[in-house]
C-alpha cells in the first residue's frame, strides 16, 4: 500500500491567515491526489482533485499544488467556515486508495 | 441532483455479518468512468478506503480486508451492497458510500454515513 503522511496533524490559525497543509506519499503518485474537507458529524467534501483542480463550487481561496511524492493544500485567507479536518487521498494505486491521517485546523 | 444514502443495522454482534446498502440517484452505475465506493471512519480517527465497484462490474477490495468484503450491485434499483463478515468491535465506525468518478478518480458525492457499532 502507498502510505500518505500529512503534516501537521493539527494546526491553530486565525481568520485571515494563509495556511498550508502538506501531504507526502511513500512513492510517486503522479498527481493522483485529492483533498477533502470534513466537519464534525458530516461526510467529507471534495475540495481539489488531480492535485490542483478545484472542484466545482469550492471557493477560490483553496488551491492545491505538488508533484511526485509531495503535495500541498493552501487556504489563502482563512474564513470561519474553513475550520475543519482536511484529508488527502491518493488514487494512483488501487486498491486501496489510501487517505492521510488528517489535519485538524482550529481557531487560534 | 446526485444523492447517496447508506442503510443497514446500527448494531451488530461480534462474528456476525454486516450488510450495508447504498441507494443512489442522479447517476447510473453503468456509465463509463463511474463507480461507487465504501469508506469507513472509526470514531475520532481517519478515513479508511474499503472497496470500490466500477461501471463495468469490476471490483476492488482493500487488501487488509479482502477476505471479509463482498460487493454486489443491482443496477435496476440503483443500489450497491457491501457485506463484511466476521465483525469485530474494531470494525465499529461510520460507514460511507460515495460516487467515484474517473479518469482522475475521486469521490465527488458522499452519503451522510451510517454508524455501525459492534458489541455483544
Amino acid at each position: 500500500d502507498i502510505q500518505m503522511t500529512q503534516s501537521p496533524s493539527s494546526l491553530s490559525a486565525s481568520v485571515g491567515d494563509r495556511v498550508t497543509i502538506t501531504c507526502r506519499a511513500s512513492q510517486s503518485i503522479s498527481s493522483f491526489l485529492n483533498w477533502y474537507q470534513q466537519k464534525p458529524g458530516k461526510a467529507p467534501r471534495l475540495l481539489i482533485y488531480a492535485a490542483s483542480t478545484l472542484q466545482s463550487g469550492v471557493p477560490s481561496r483553496f488551491s492545491g499544488s505538488g508533484s511526485g511524492t509531495d503535495y500541498t493544500l493552501t487556504i489563502s485567507s482563512l474564513q470561519p467556515e474553513d475550520f475543519a479536518t482536511y484529508y488527502c487521498q491518493q488514487t494512483y494505486s488501487t486498491p486501496p486508495n489510501t487517505f492521510g491521517q488528517g489535519t485538524k485546523l482550529d481557531i487560534k | 441532483q446526485i444523492t447517496l444514502q447508506e442503510s443497514g443495522p446500527t448494531l451488530v454482534k461480534p462474528t456476525q455479518t454486516l450488510t450495508l446498502t447504498c441507494t443512489f440517484s442522479g447517476f447510473s452505475l453503468t456509465t463509463g468512468g463511474v463507480g461507487v465506493g465504501w469508506i469507513r471512519q472509526p470514531p475520532g480517527k481517519s478515513l479508511e478506503w474499503l472497496a470500490l465497484i466500477y461501471w463495468d462490474d469490476d471490483k476492488r477490495y482493500s487488501p487488509s480486508l479482502k477476505n471479509r468484503l463482498t460487493l454486489t450491485r443491482d443496477t435496476s434499483k440503483n443500489q450497491v451492497v457491501l457485506t463484511m463478515t466476521d465483525m469485530d468491535p474494531l470494525d465499529t465506525a461510520t460507514y460511507y458510500c460515495a460516487r467515484h468518478y474517473g479518469p482522475e478518480f475521486y469521490f465527488d458525492y458522499w452519503g451522510q454515513g451510517t454508524l455501525v457499532t459492534v458489541s455483544s
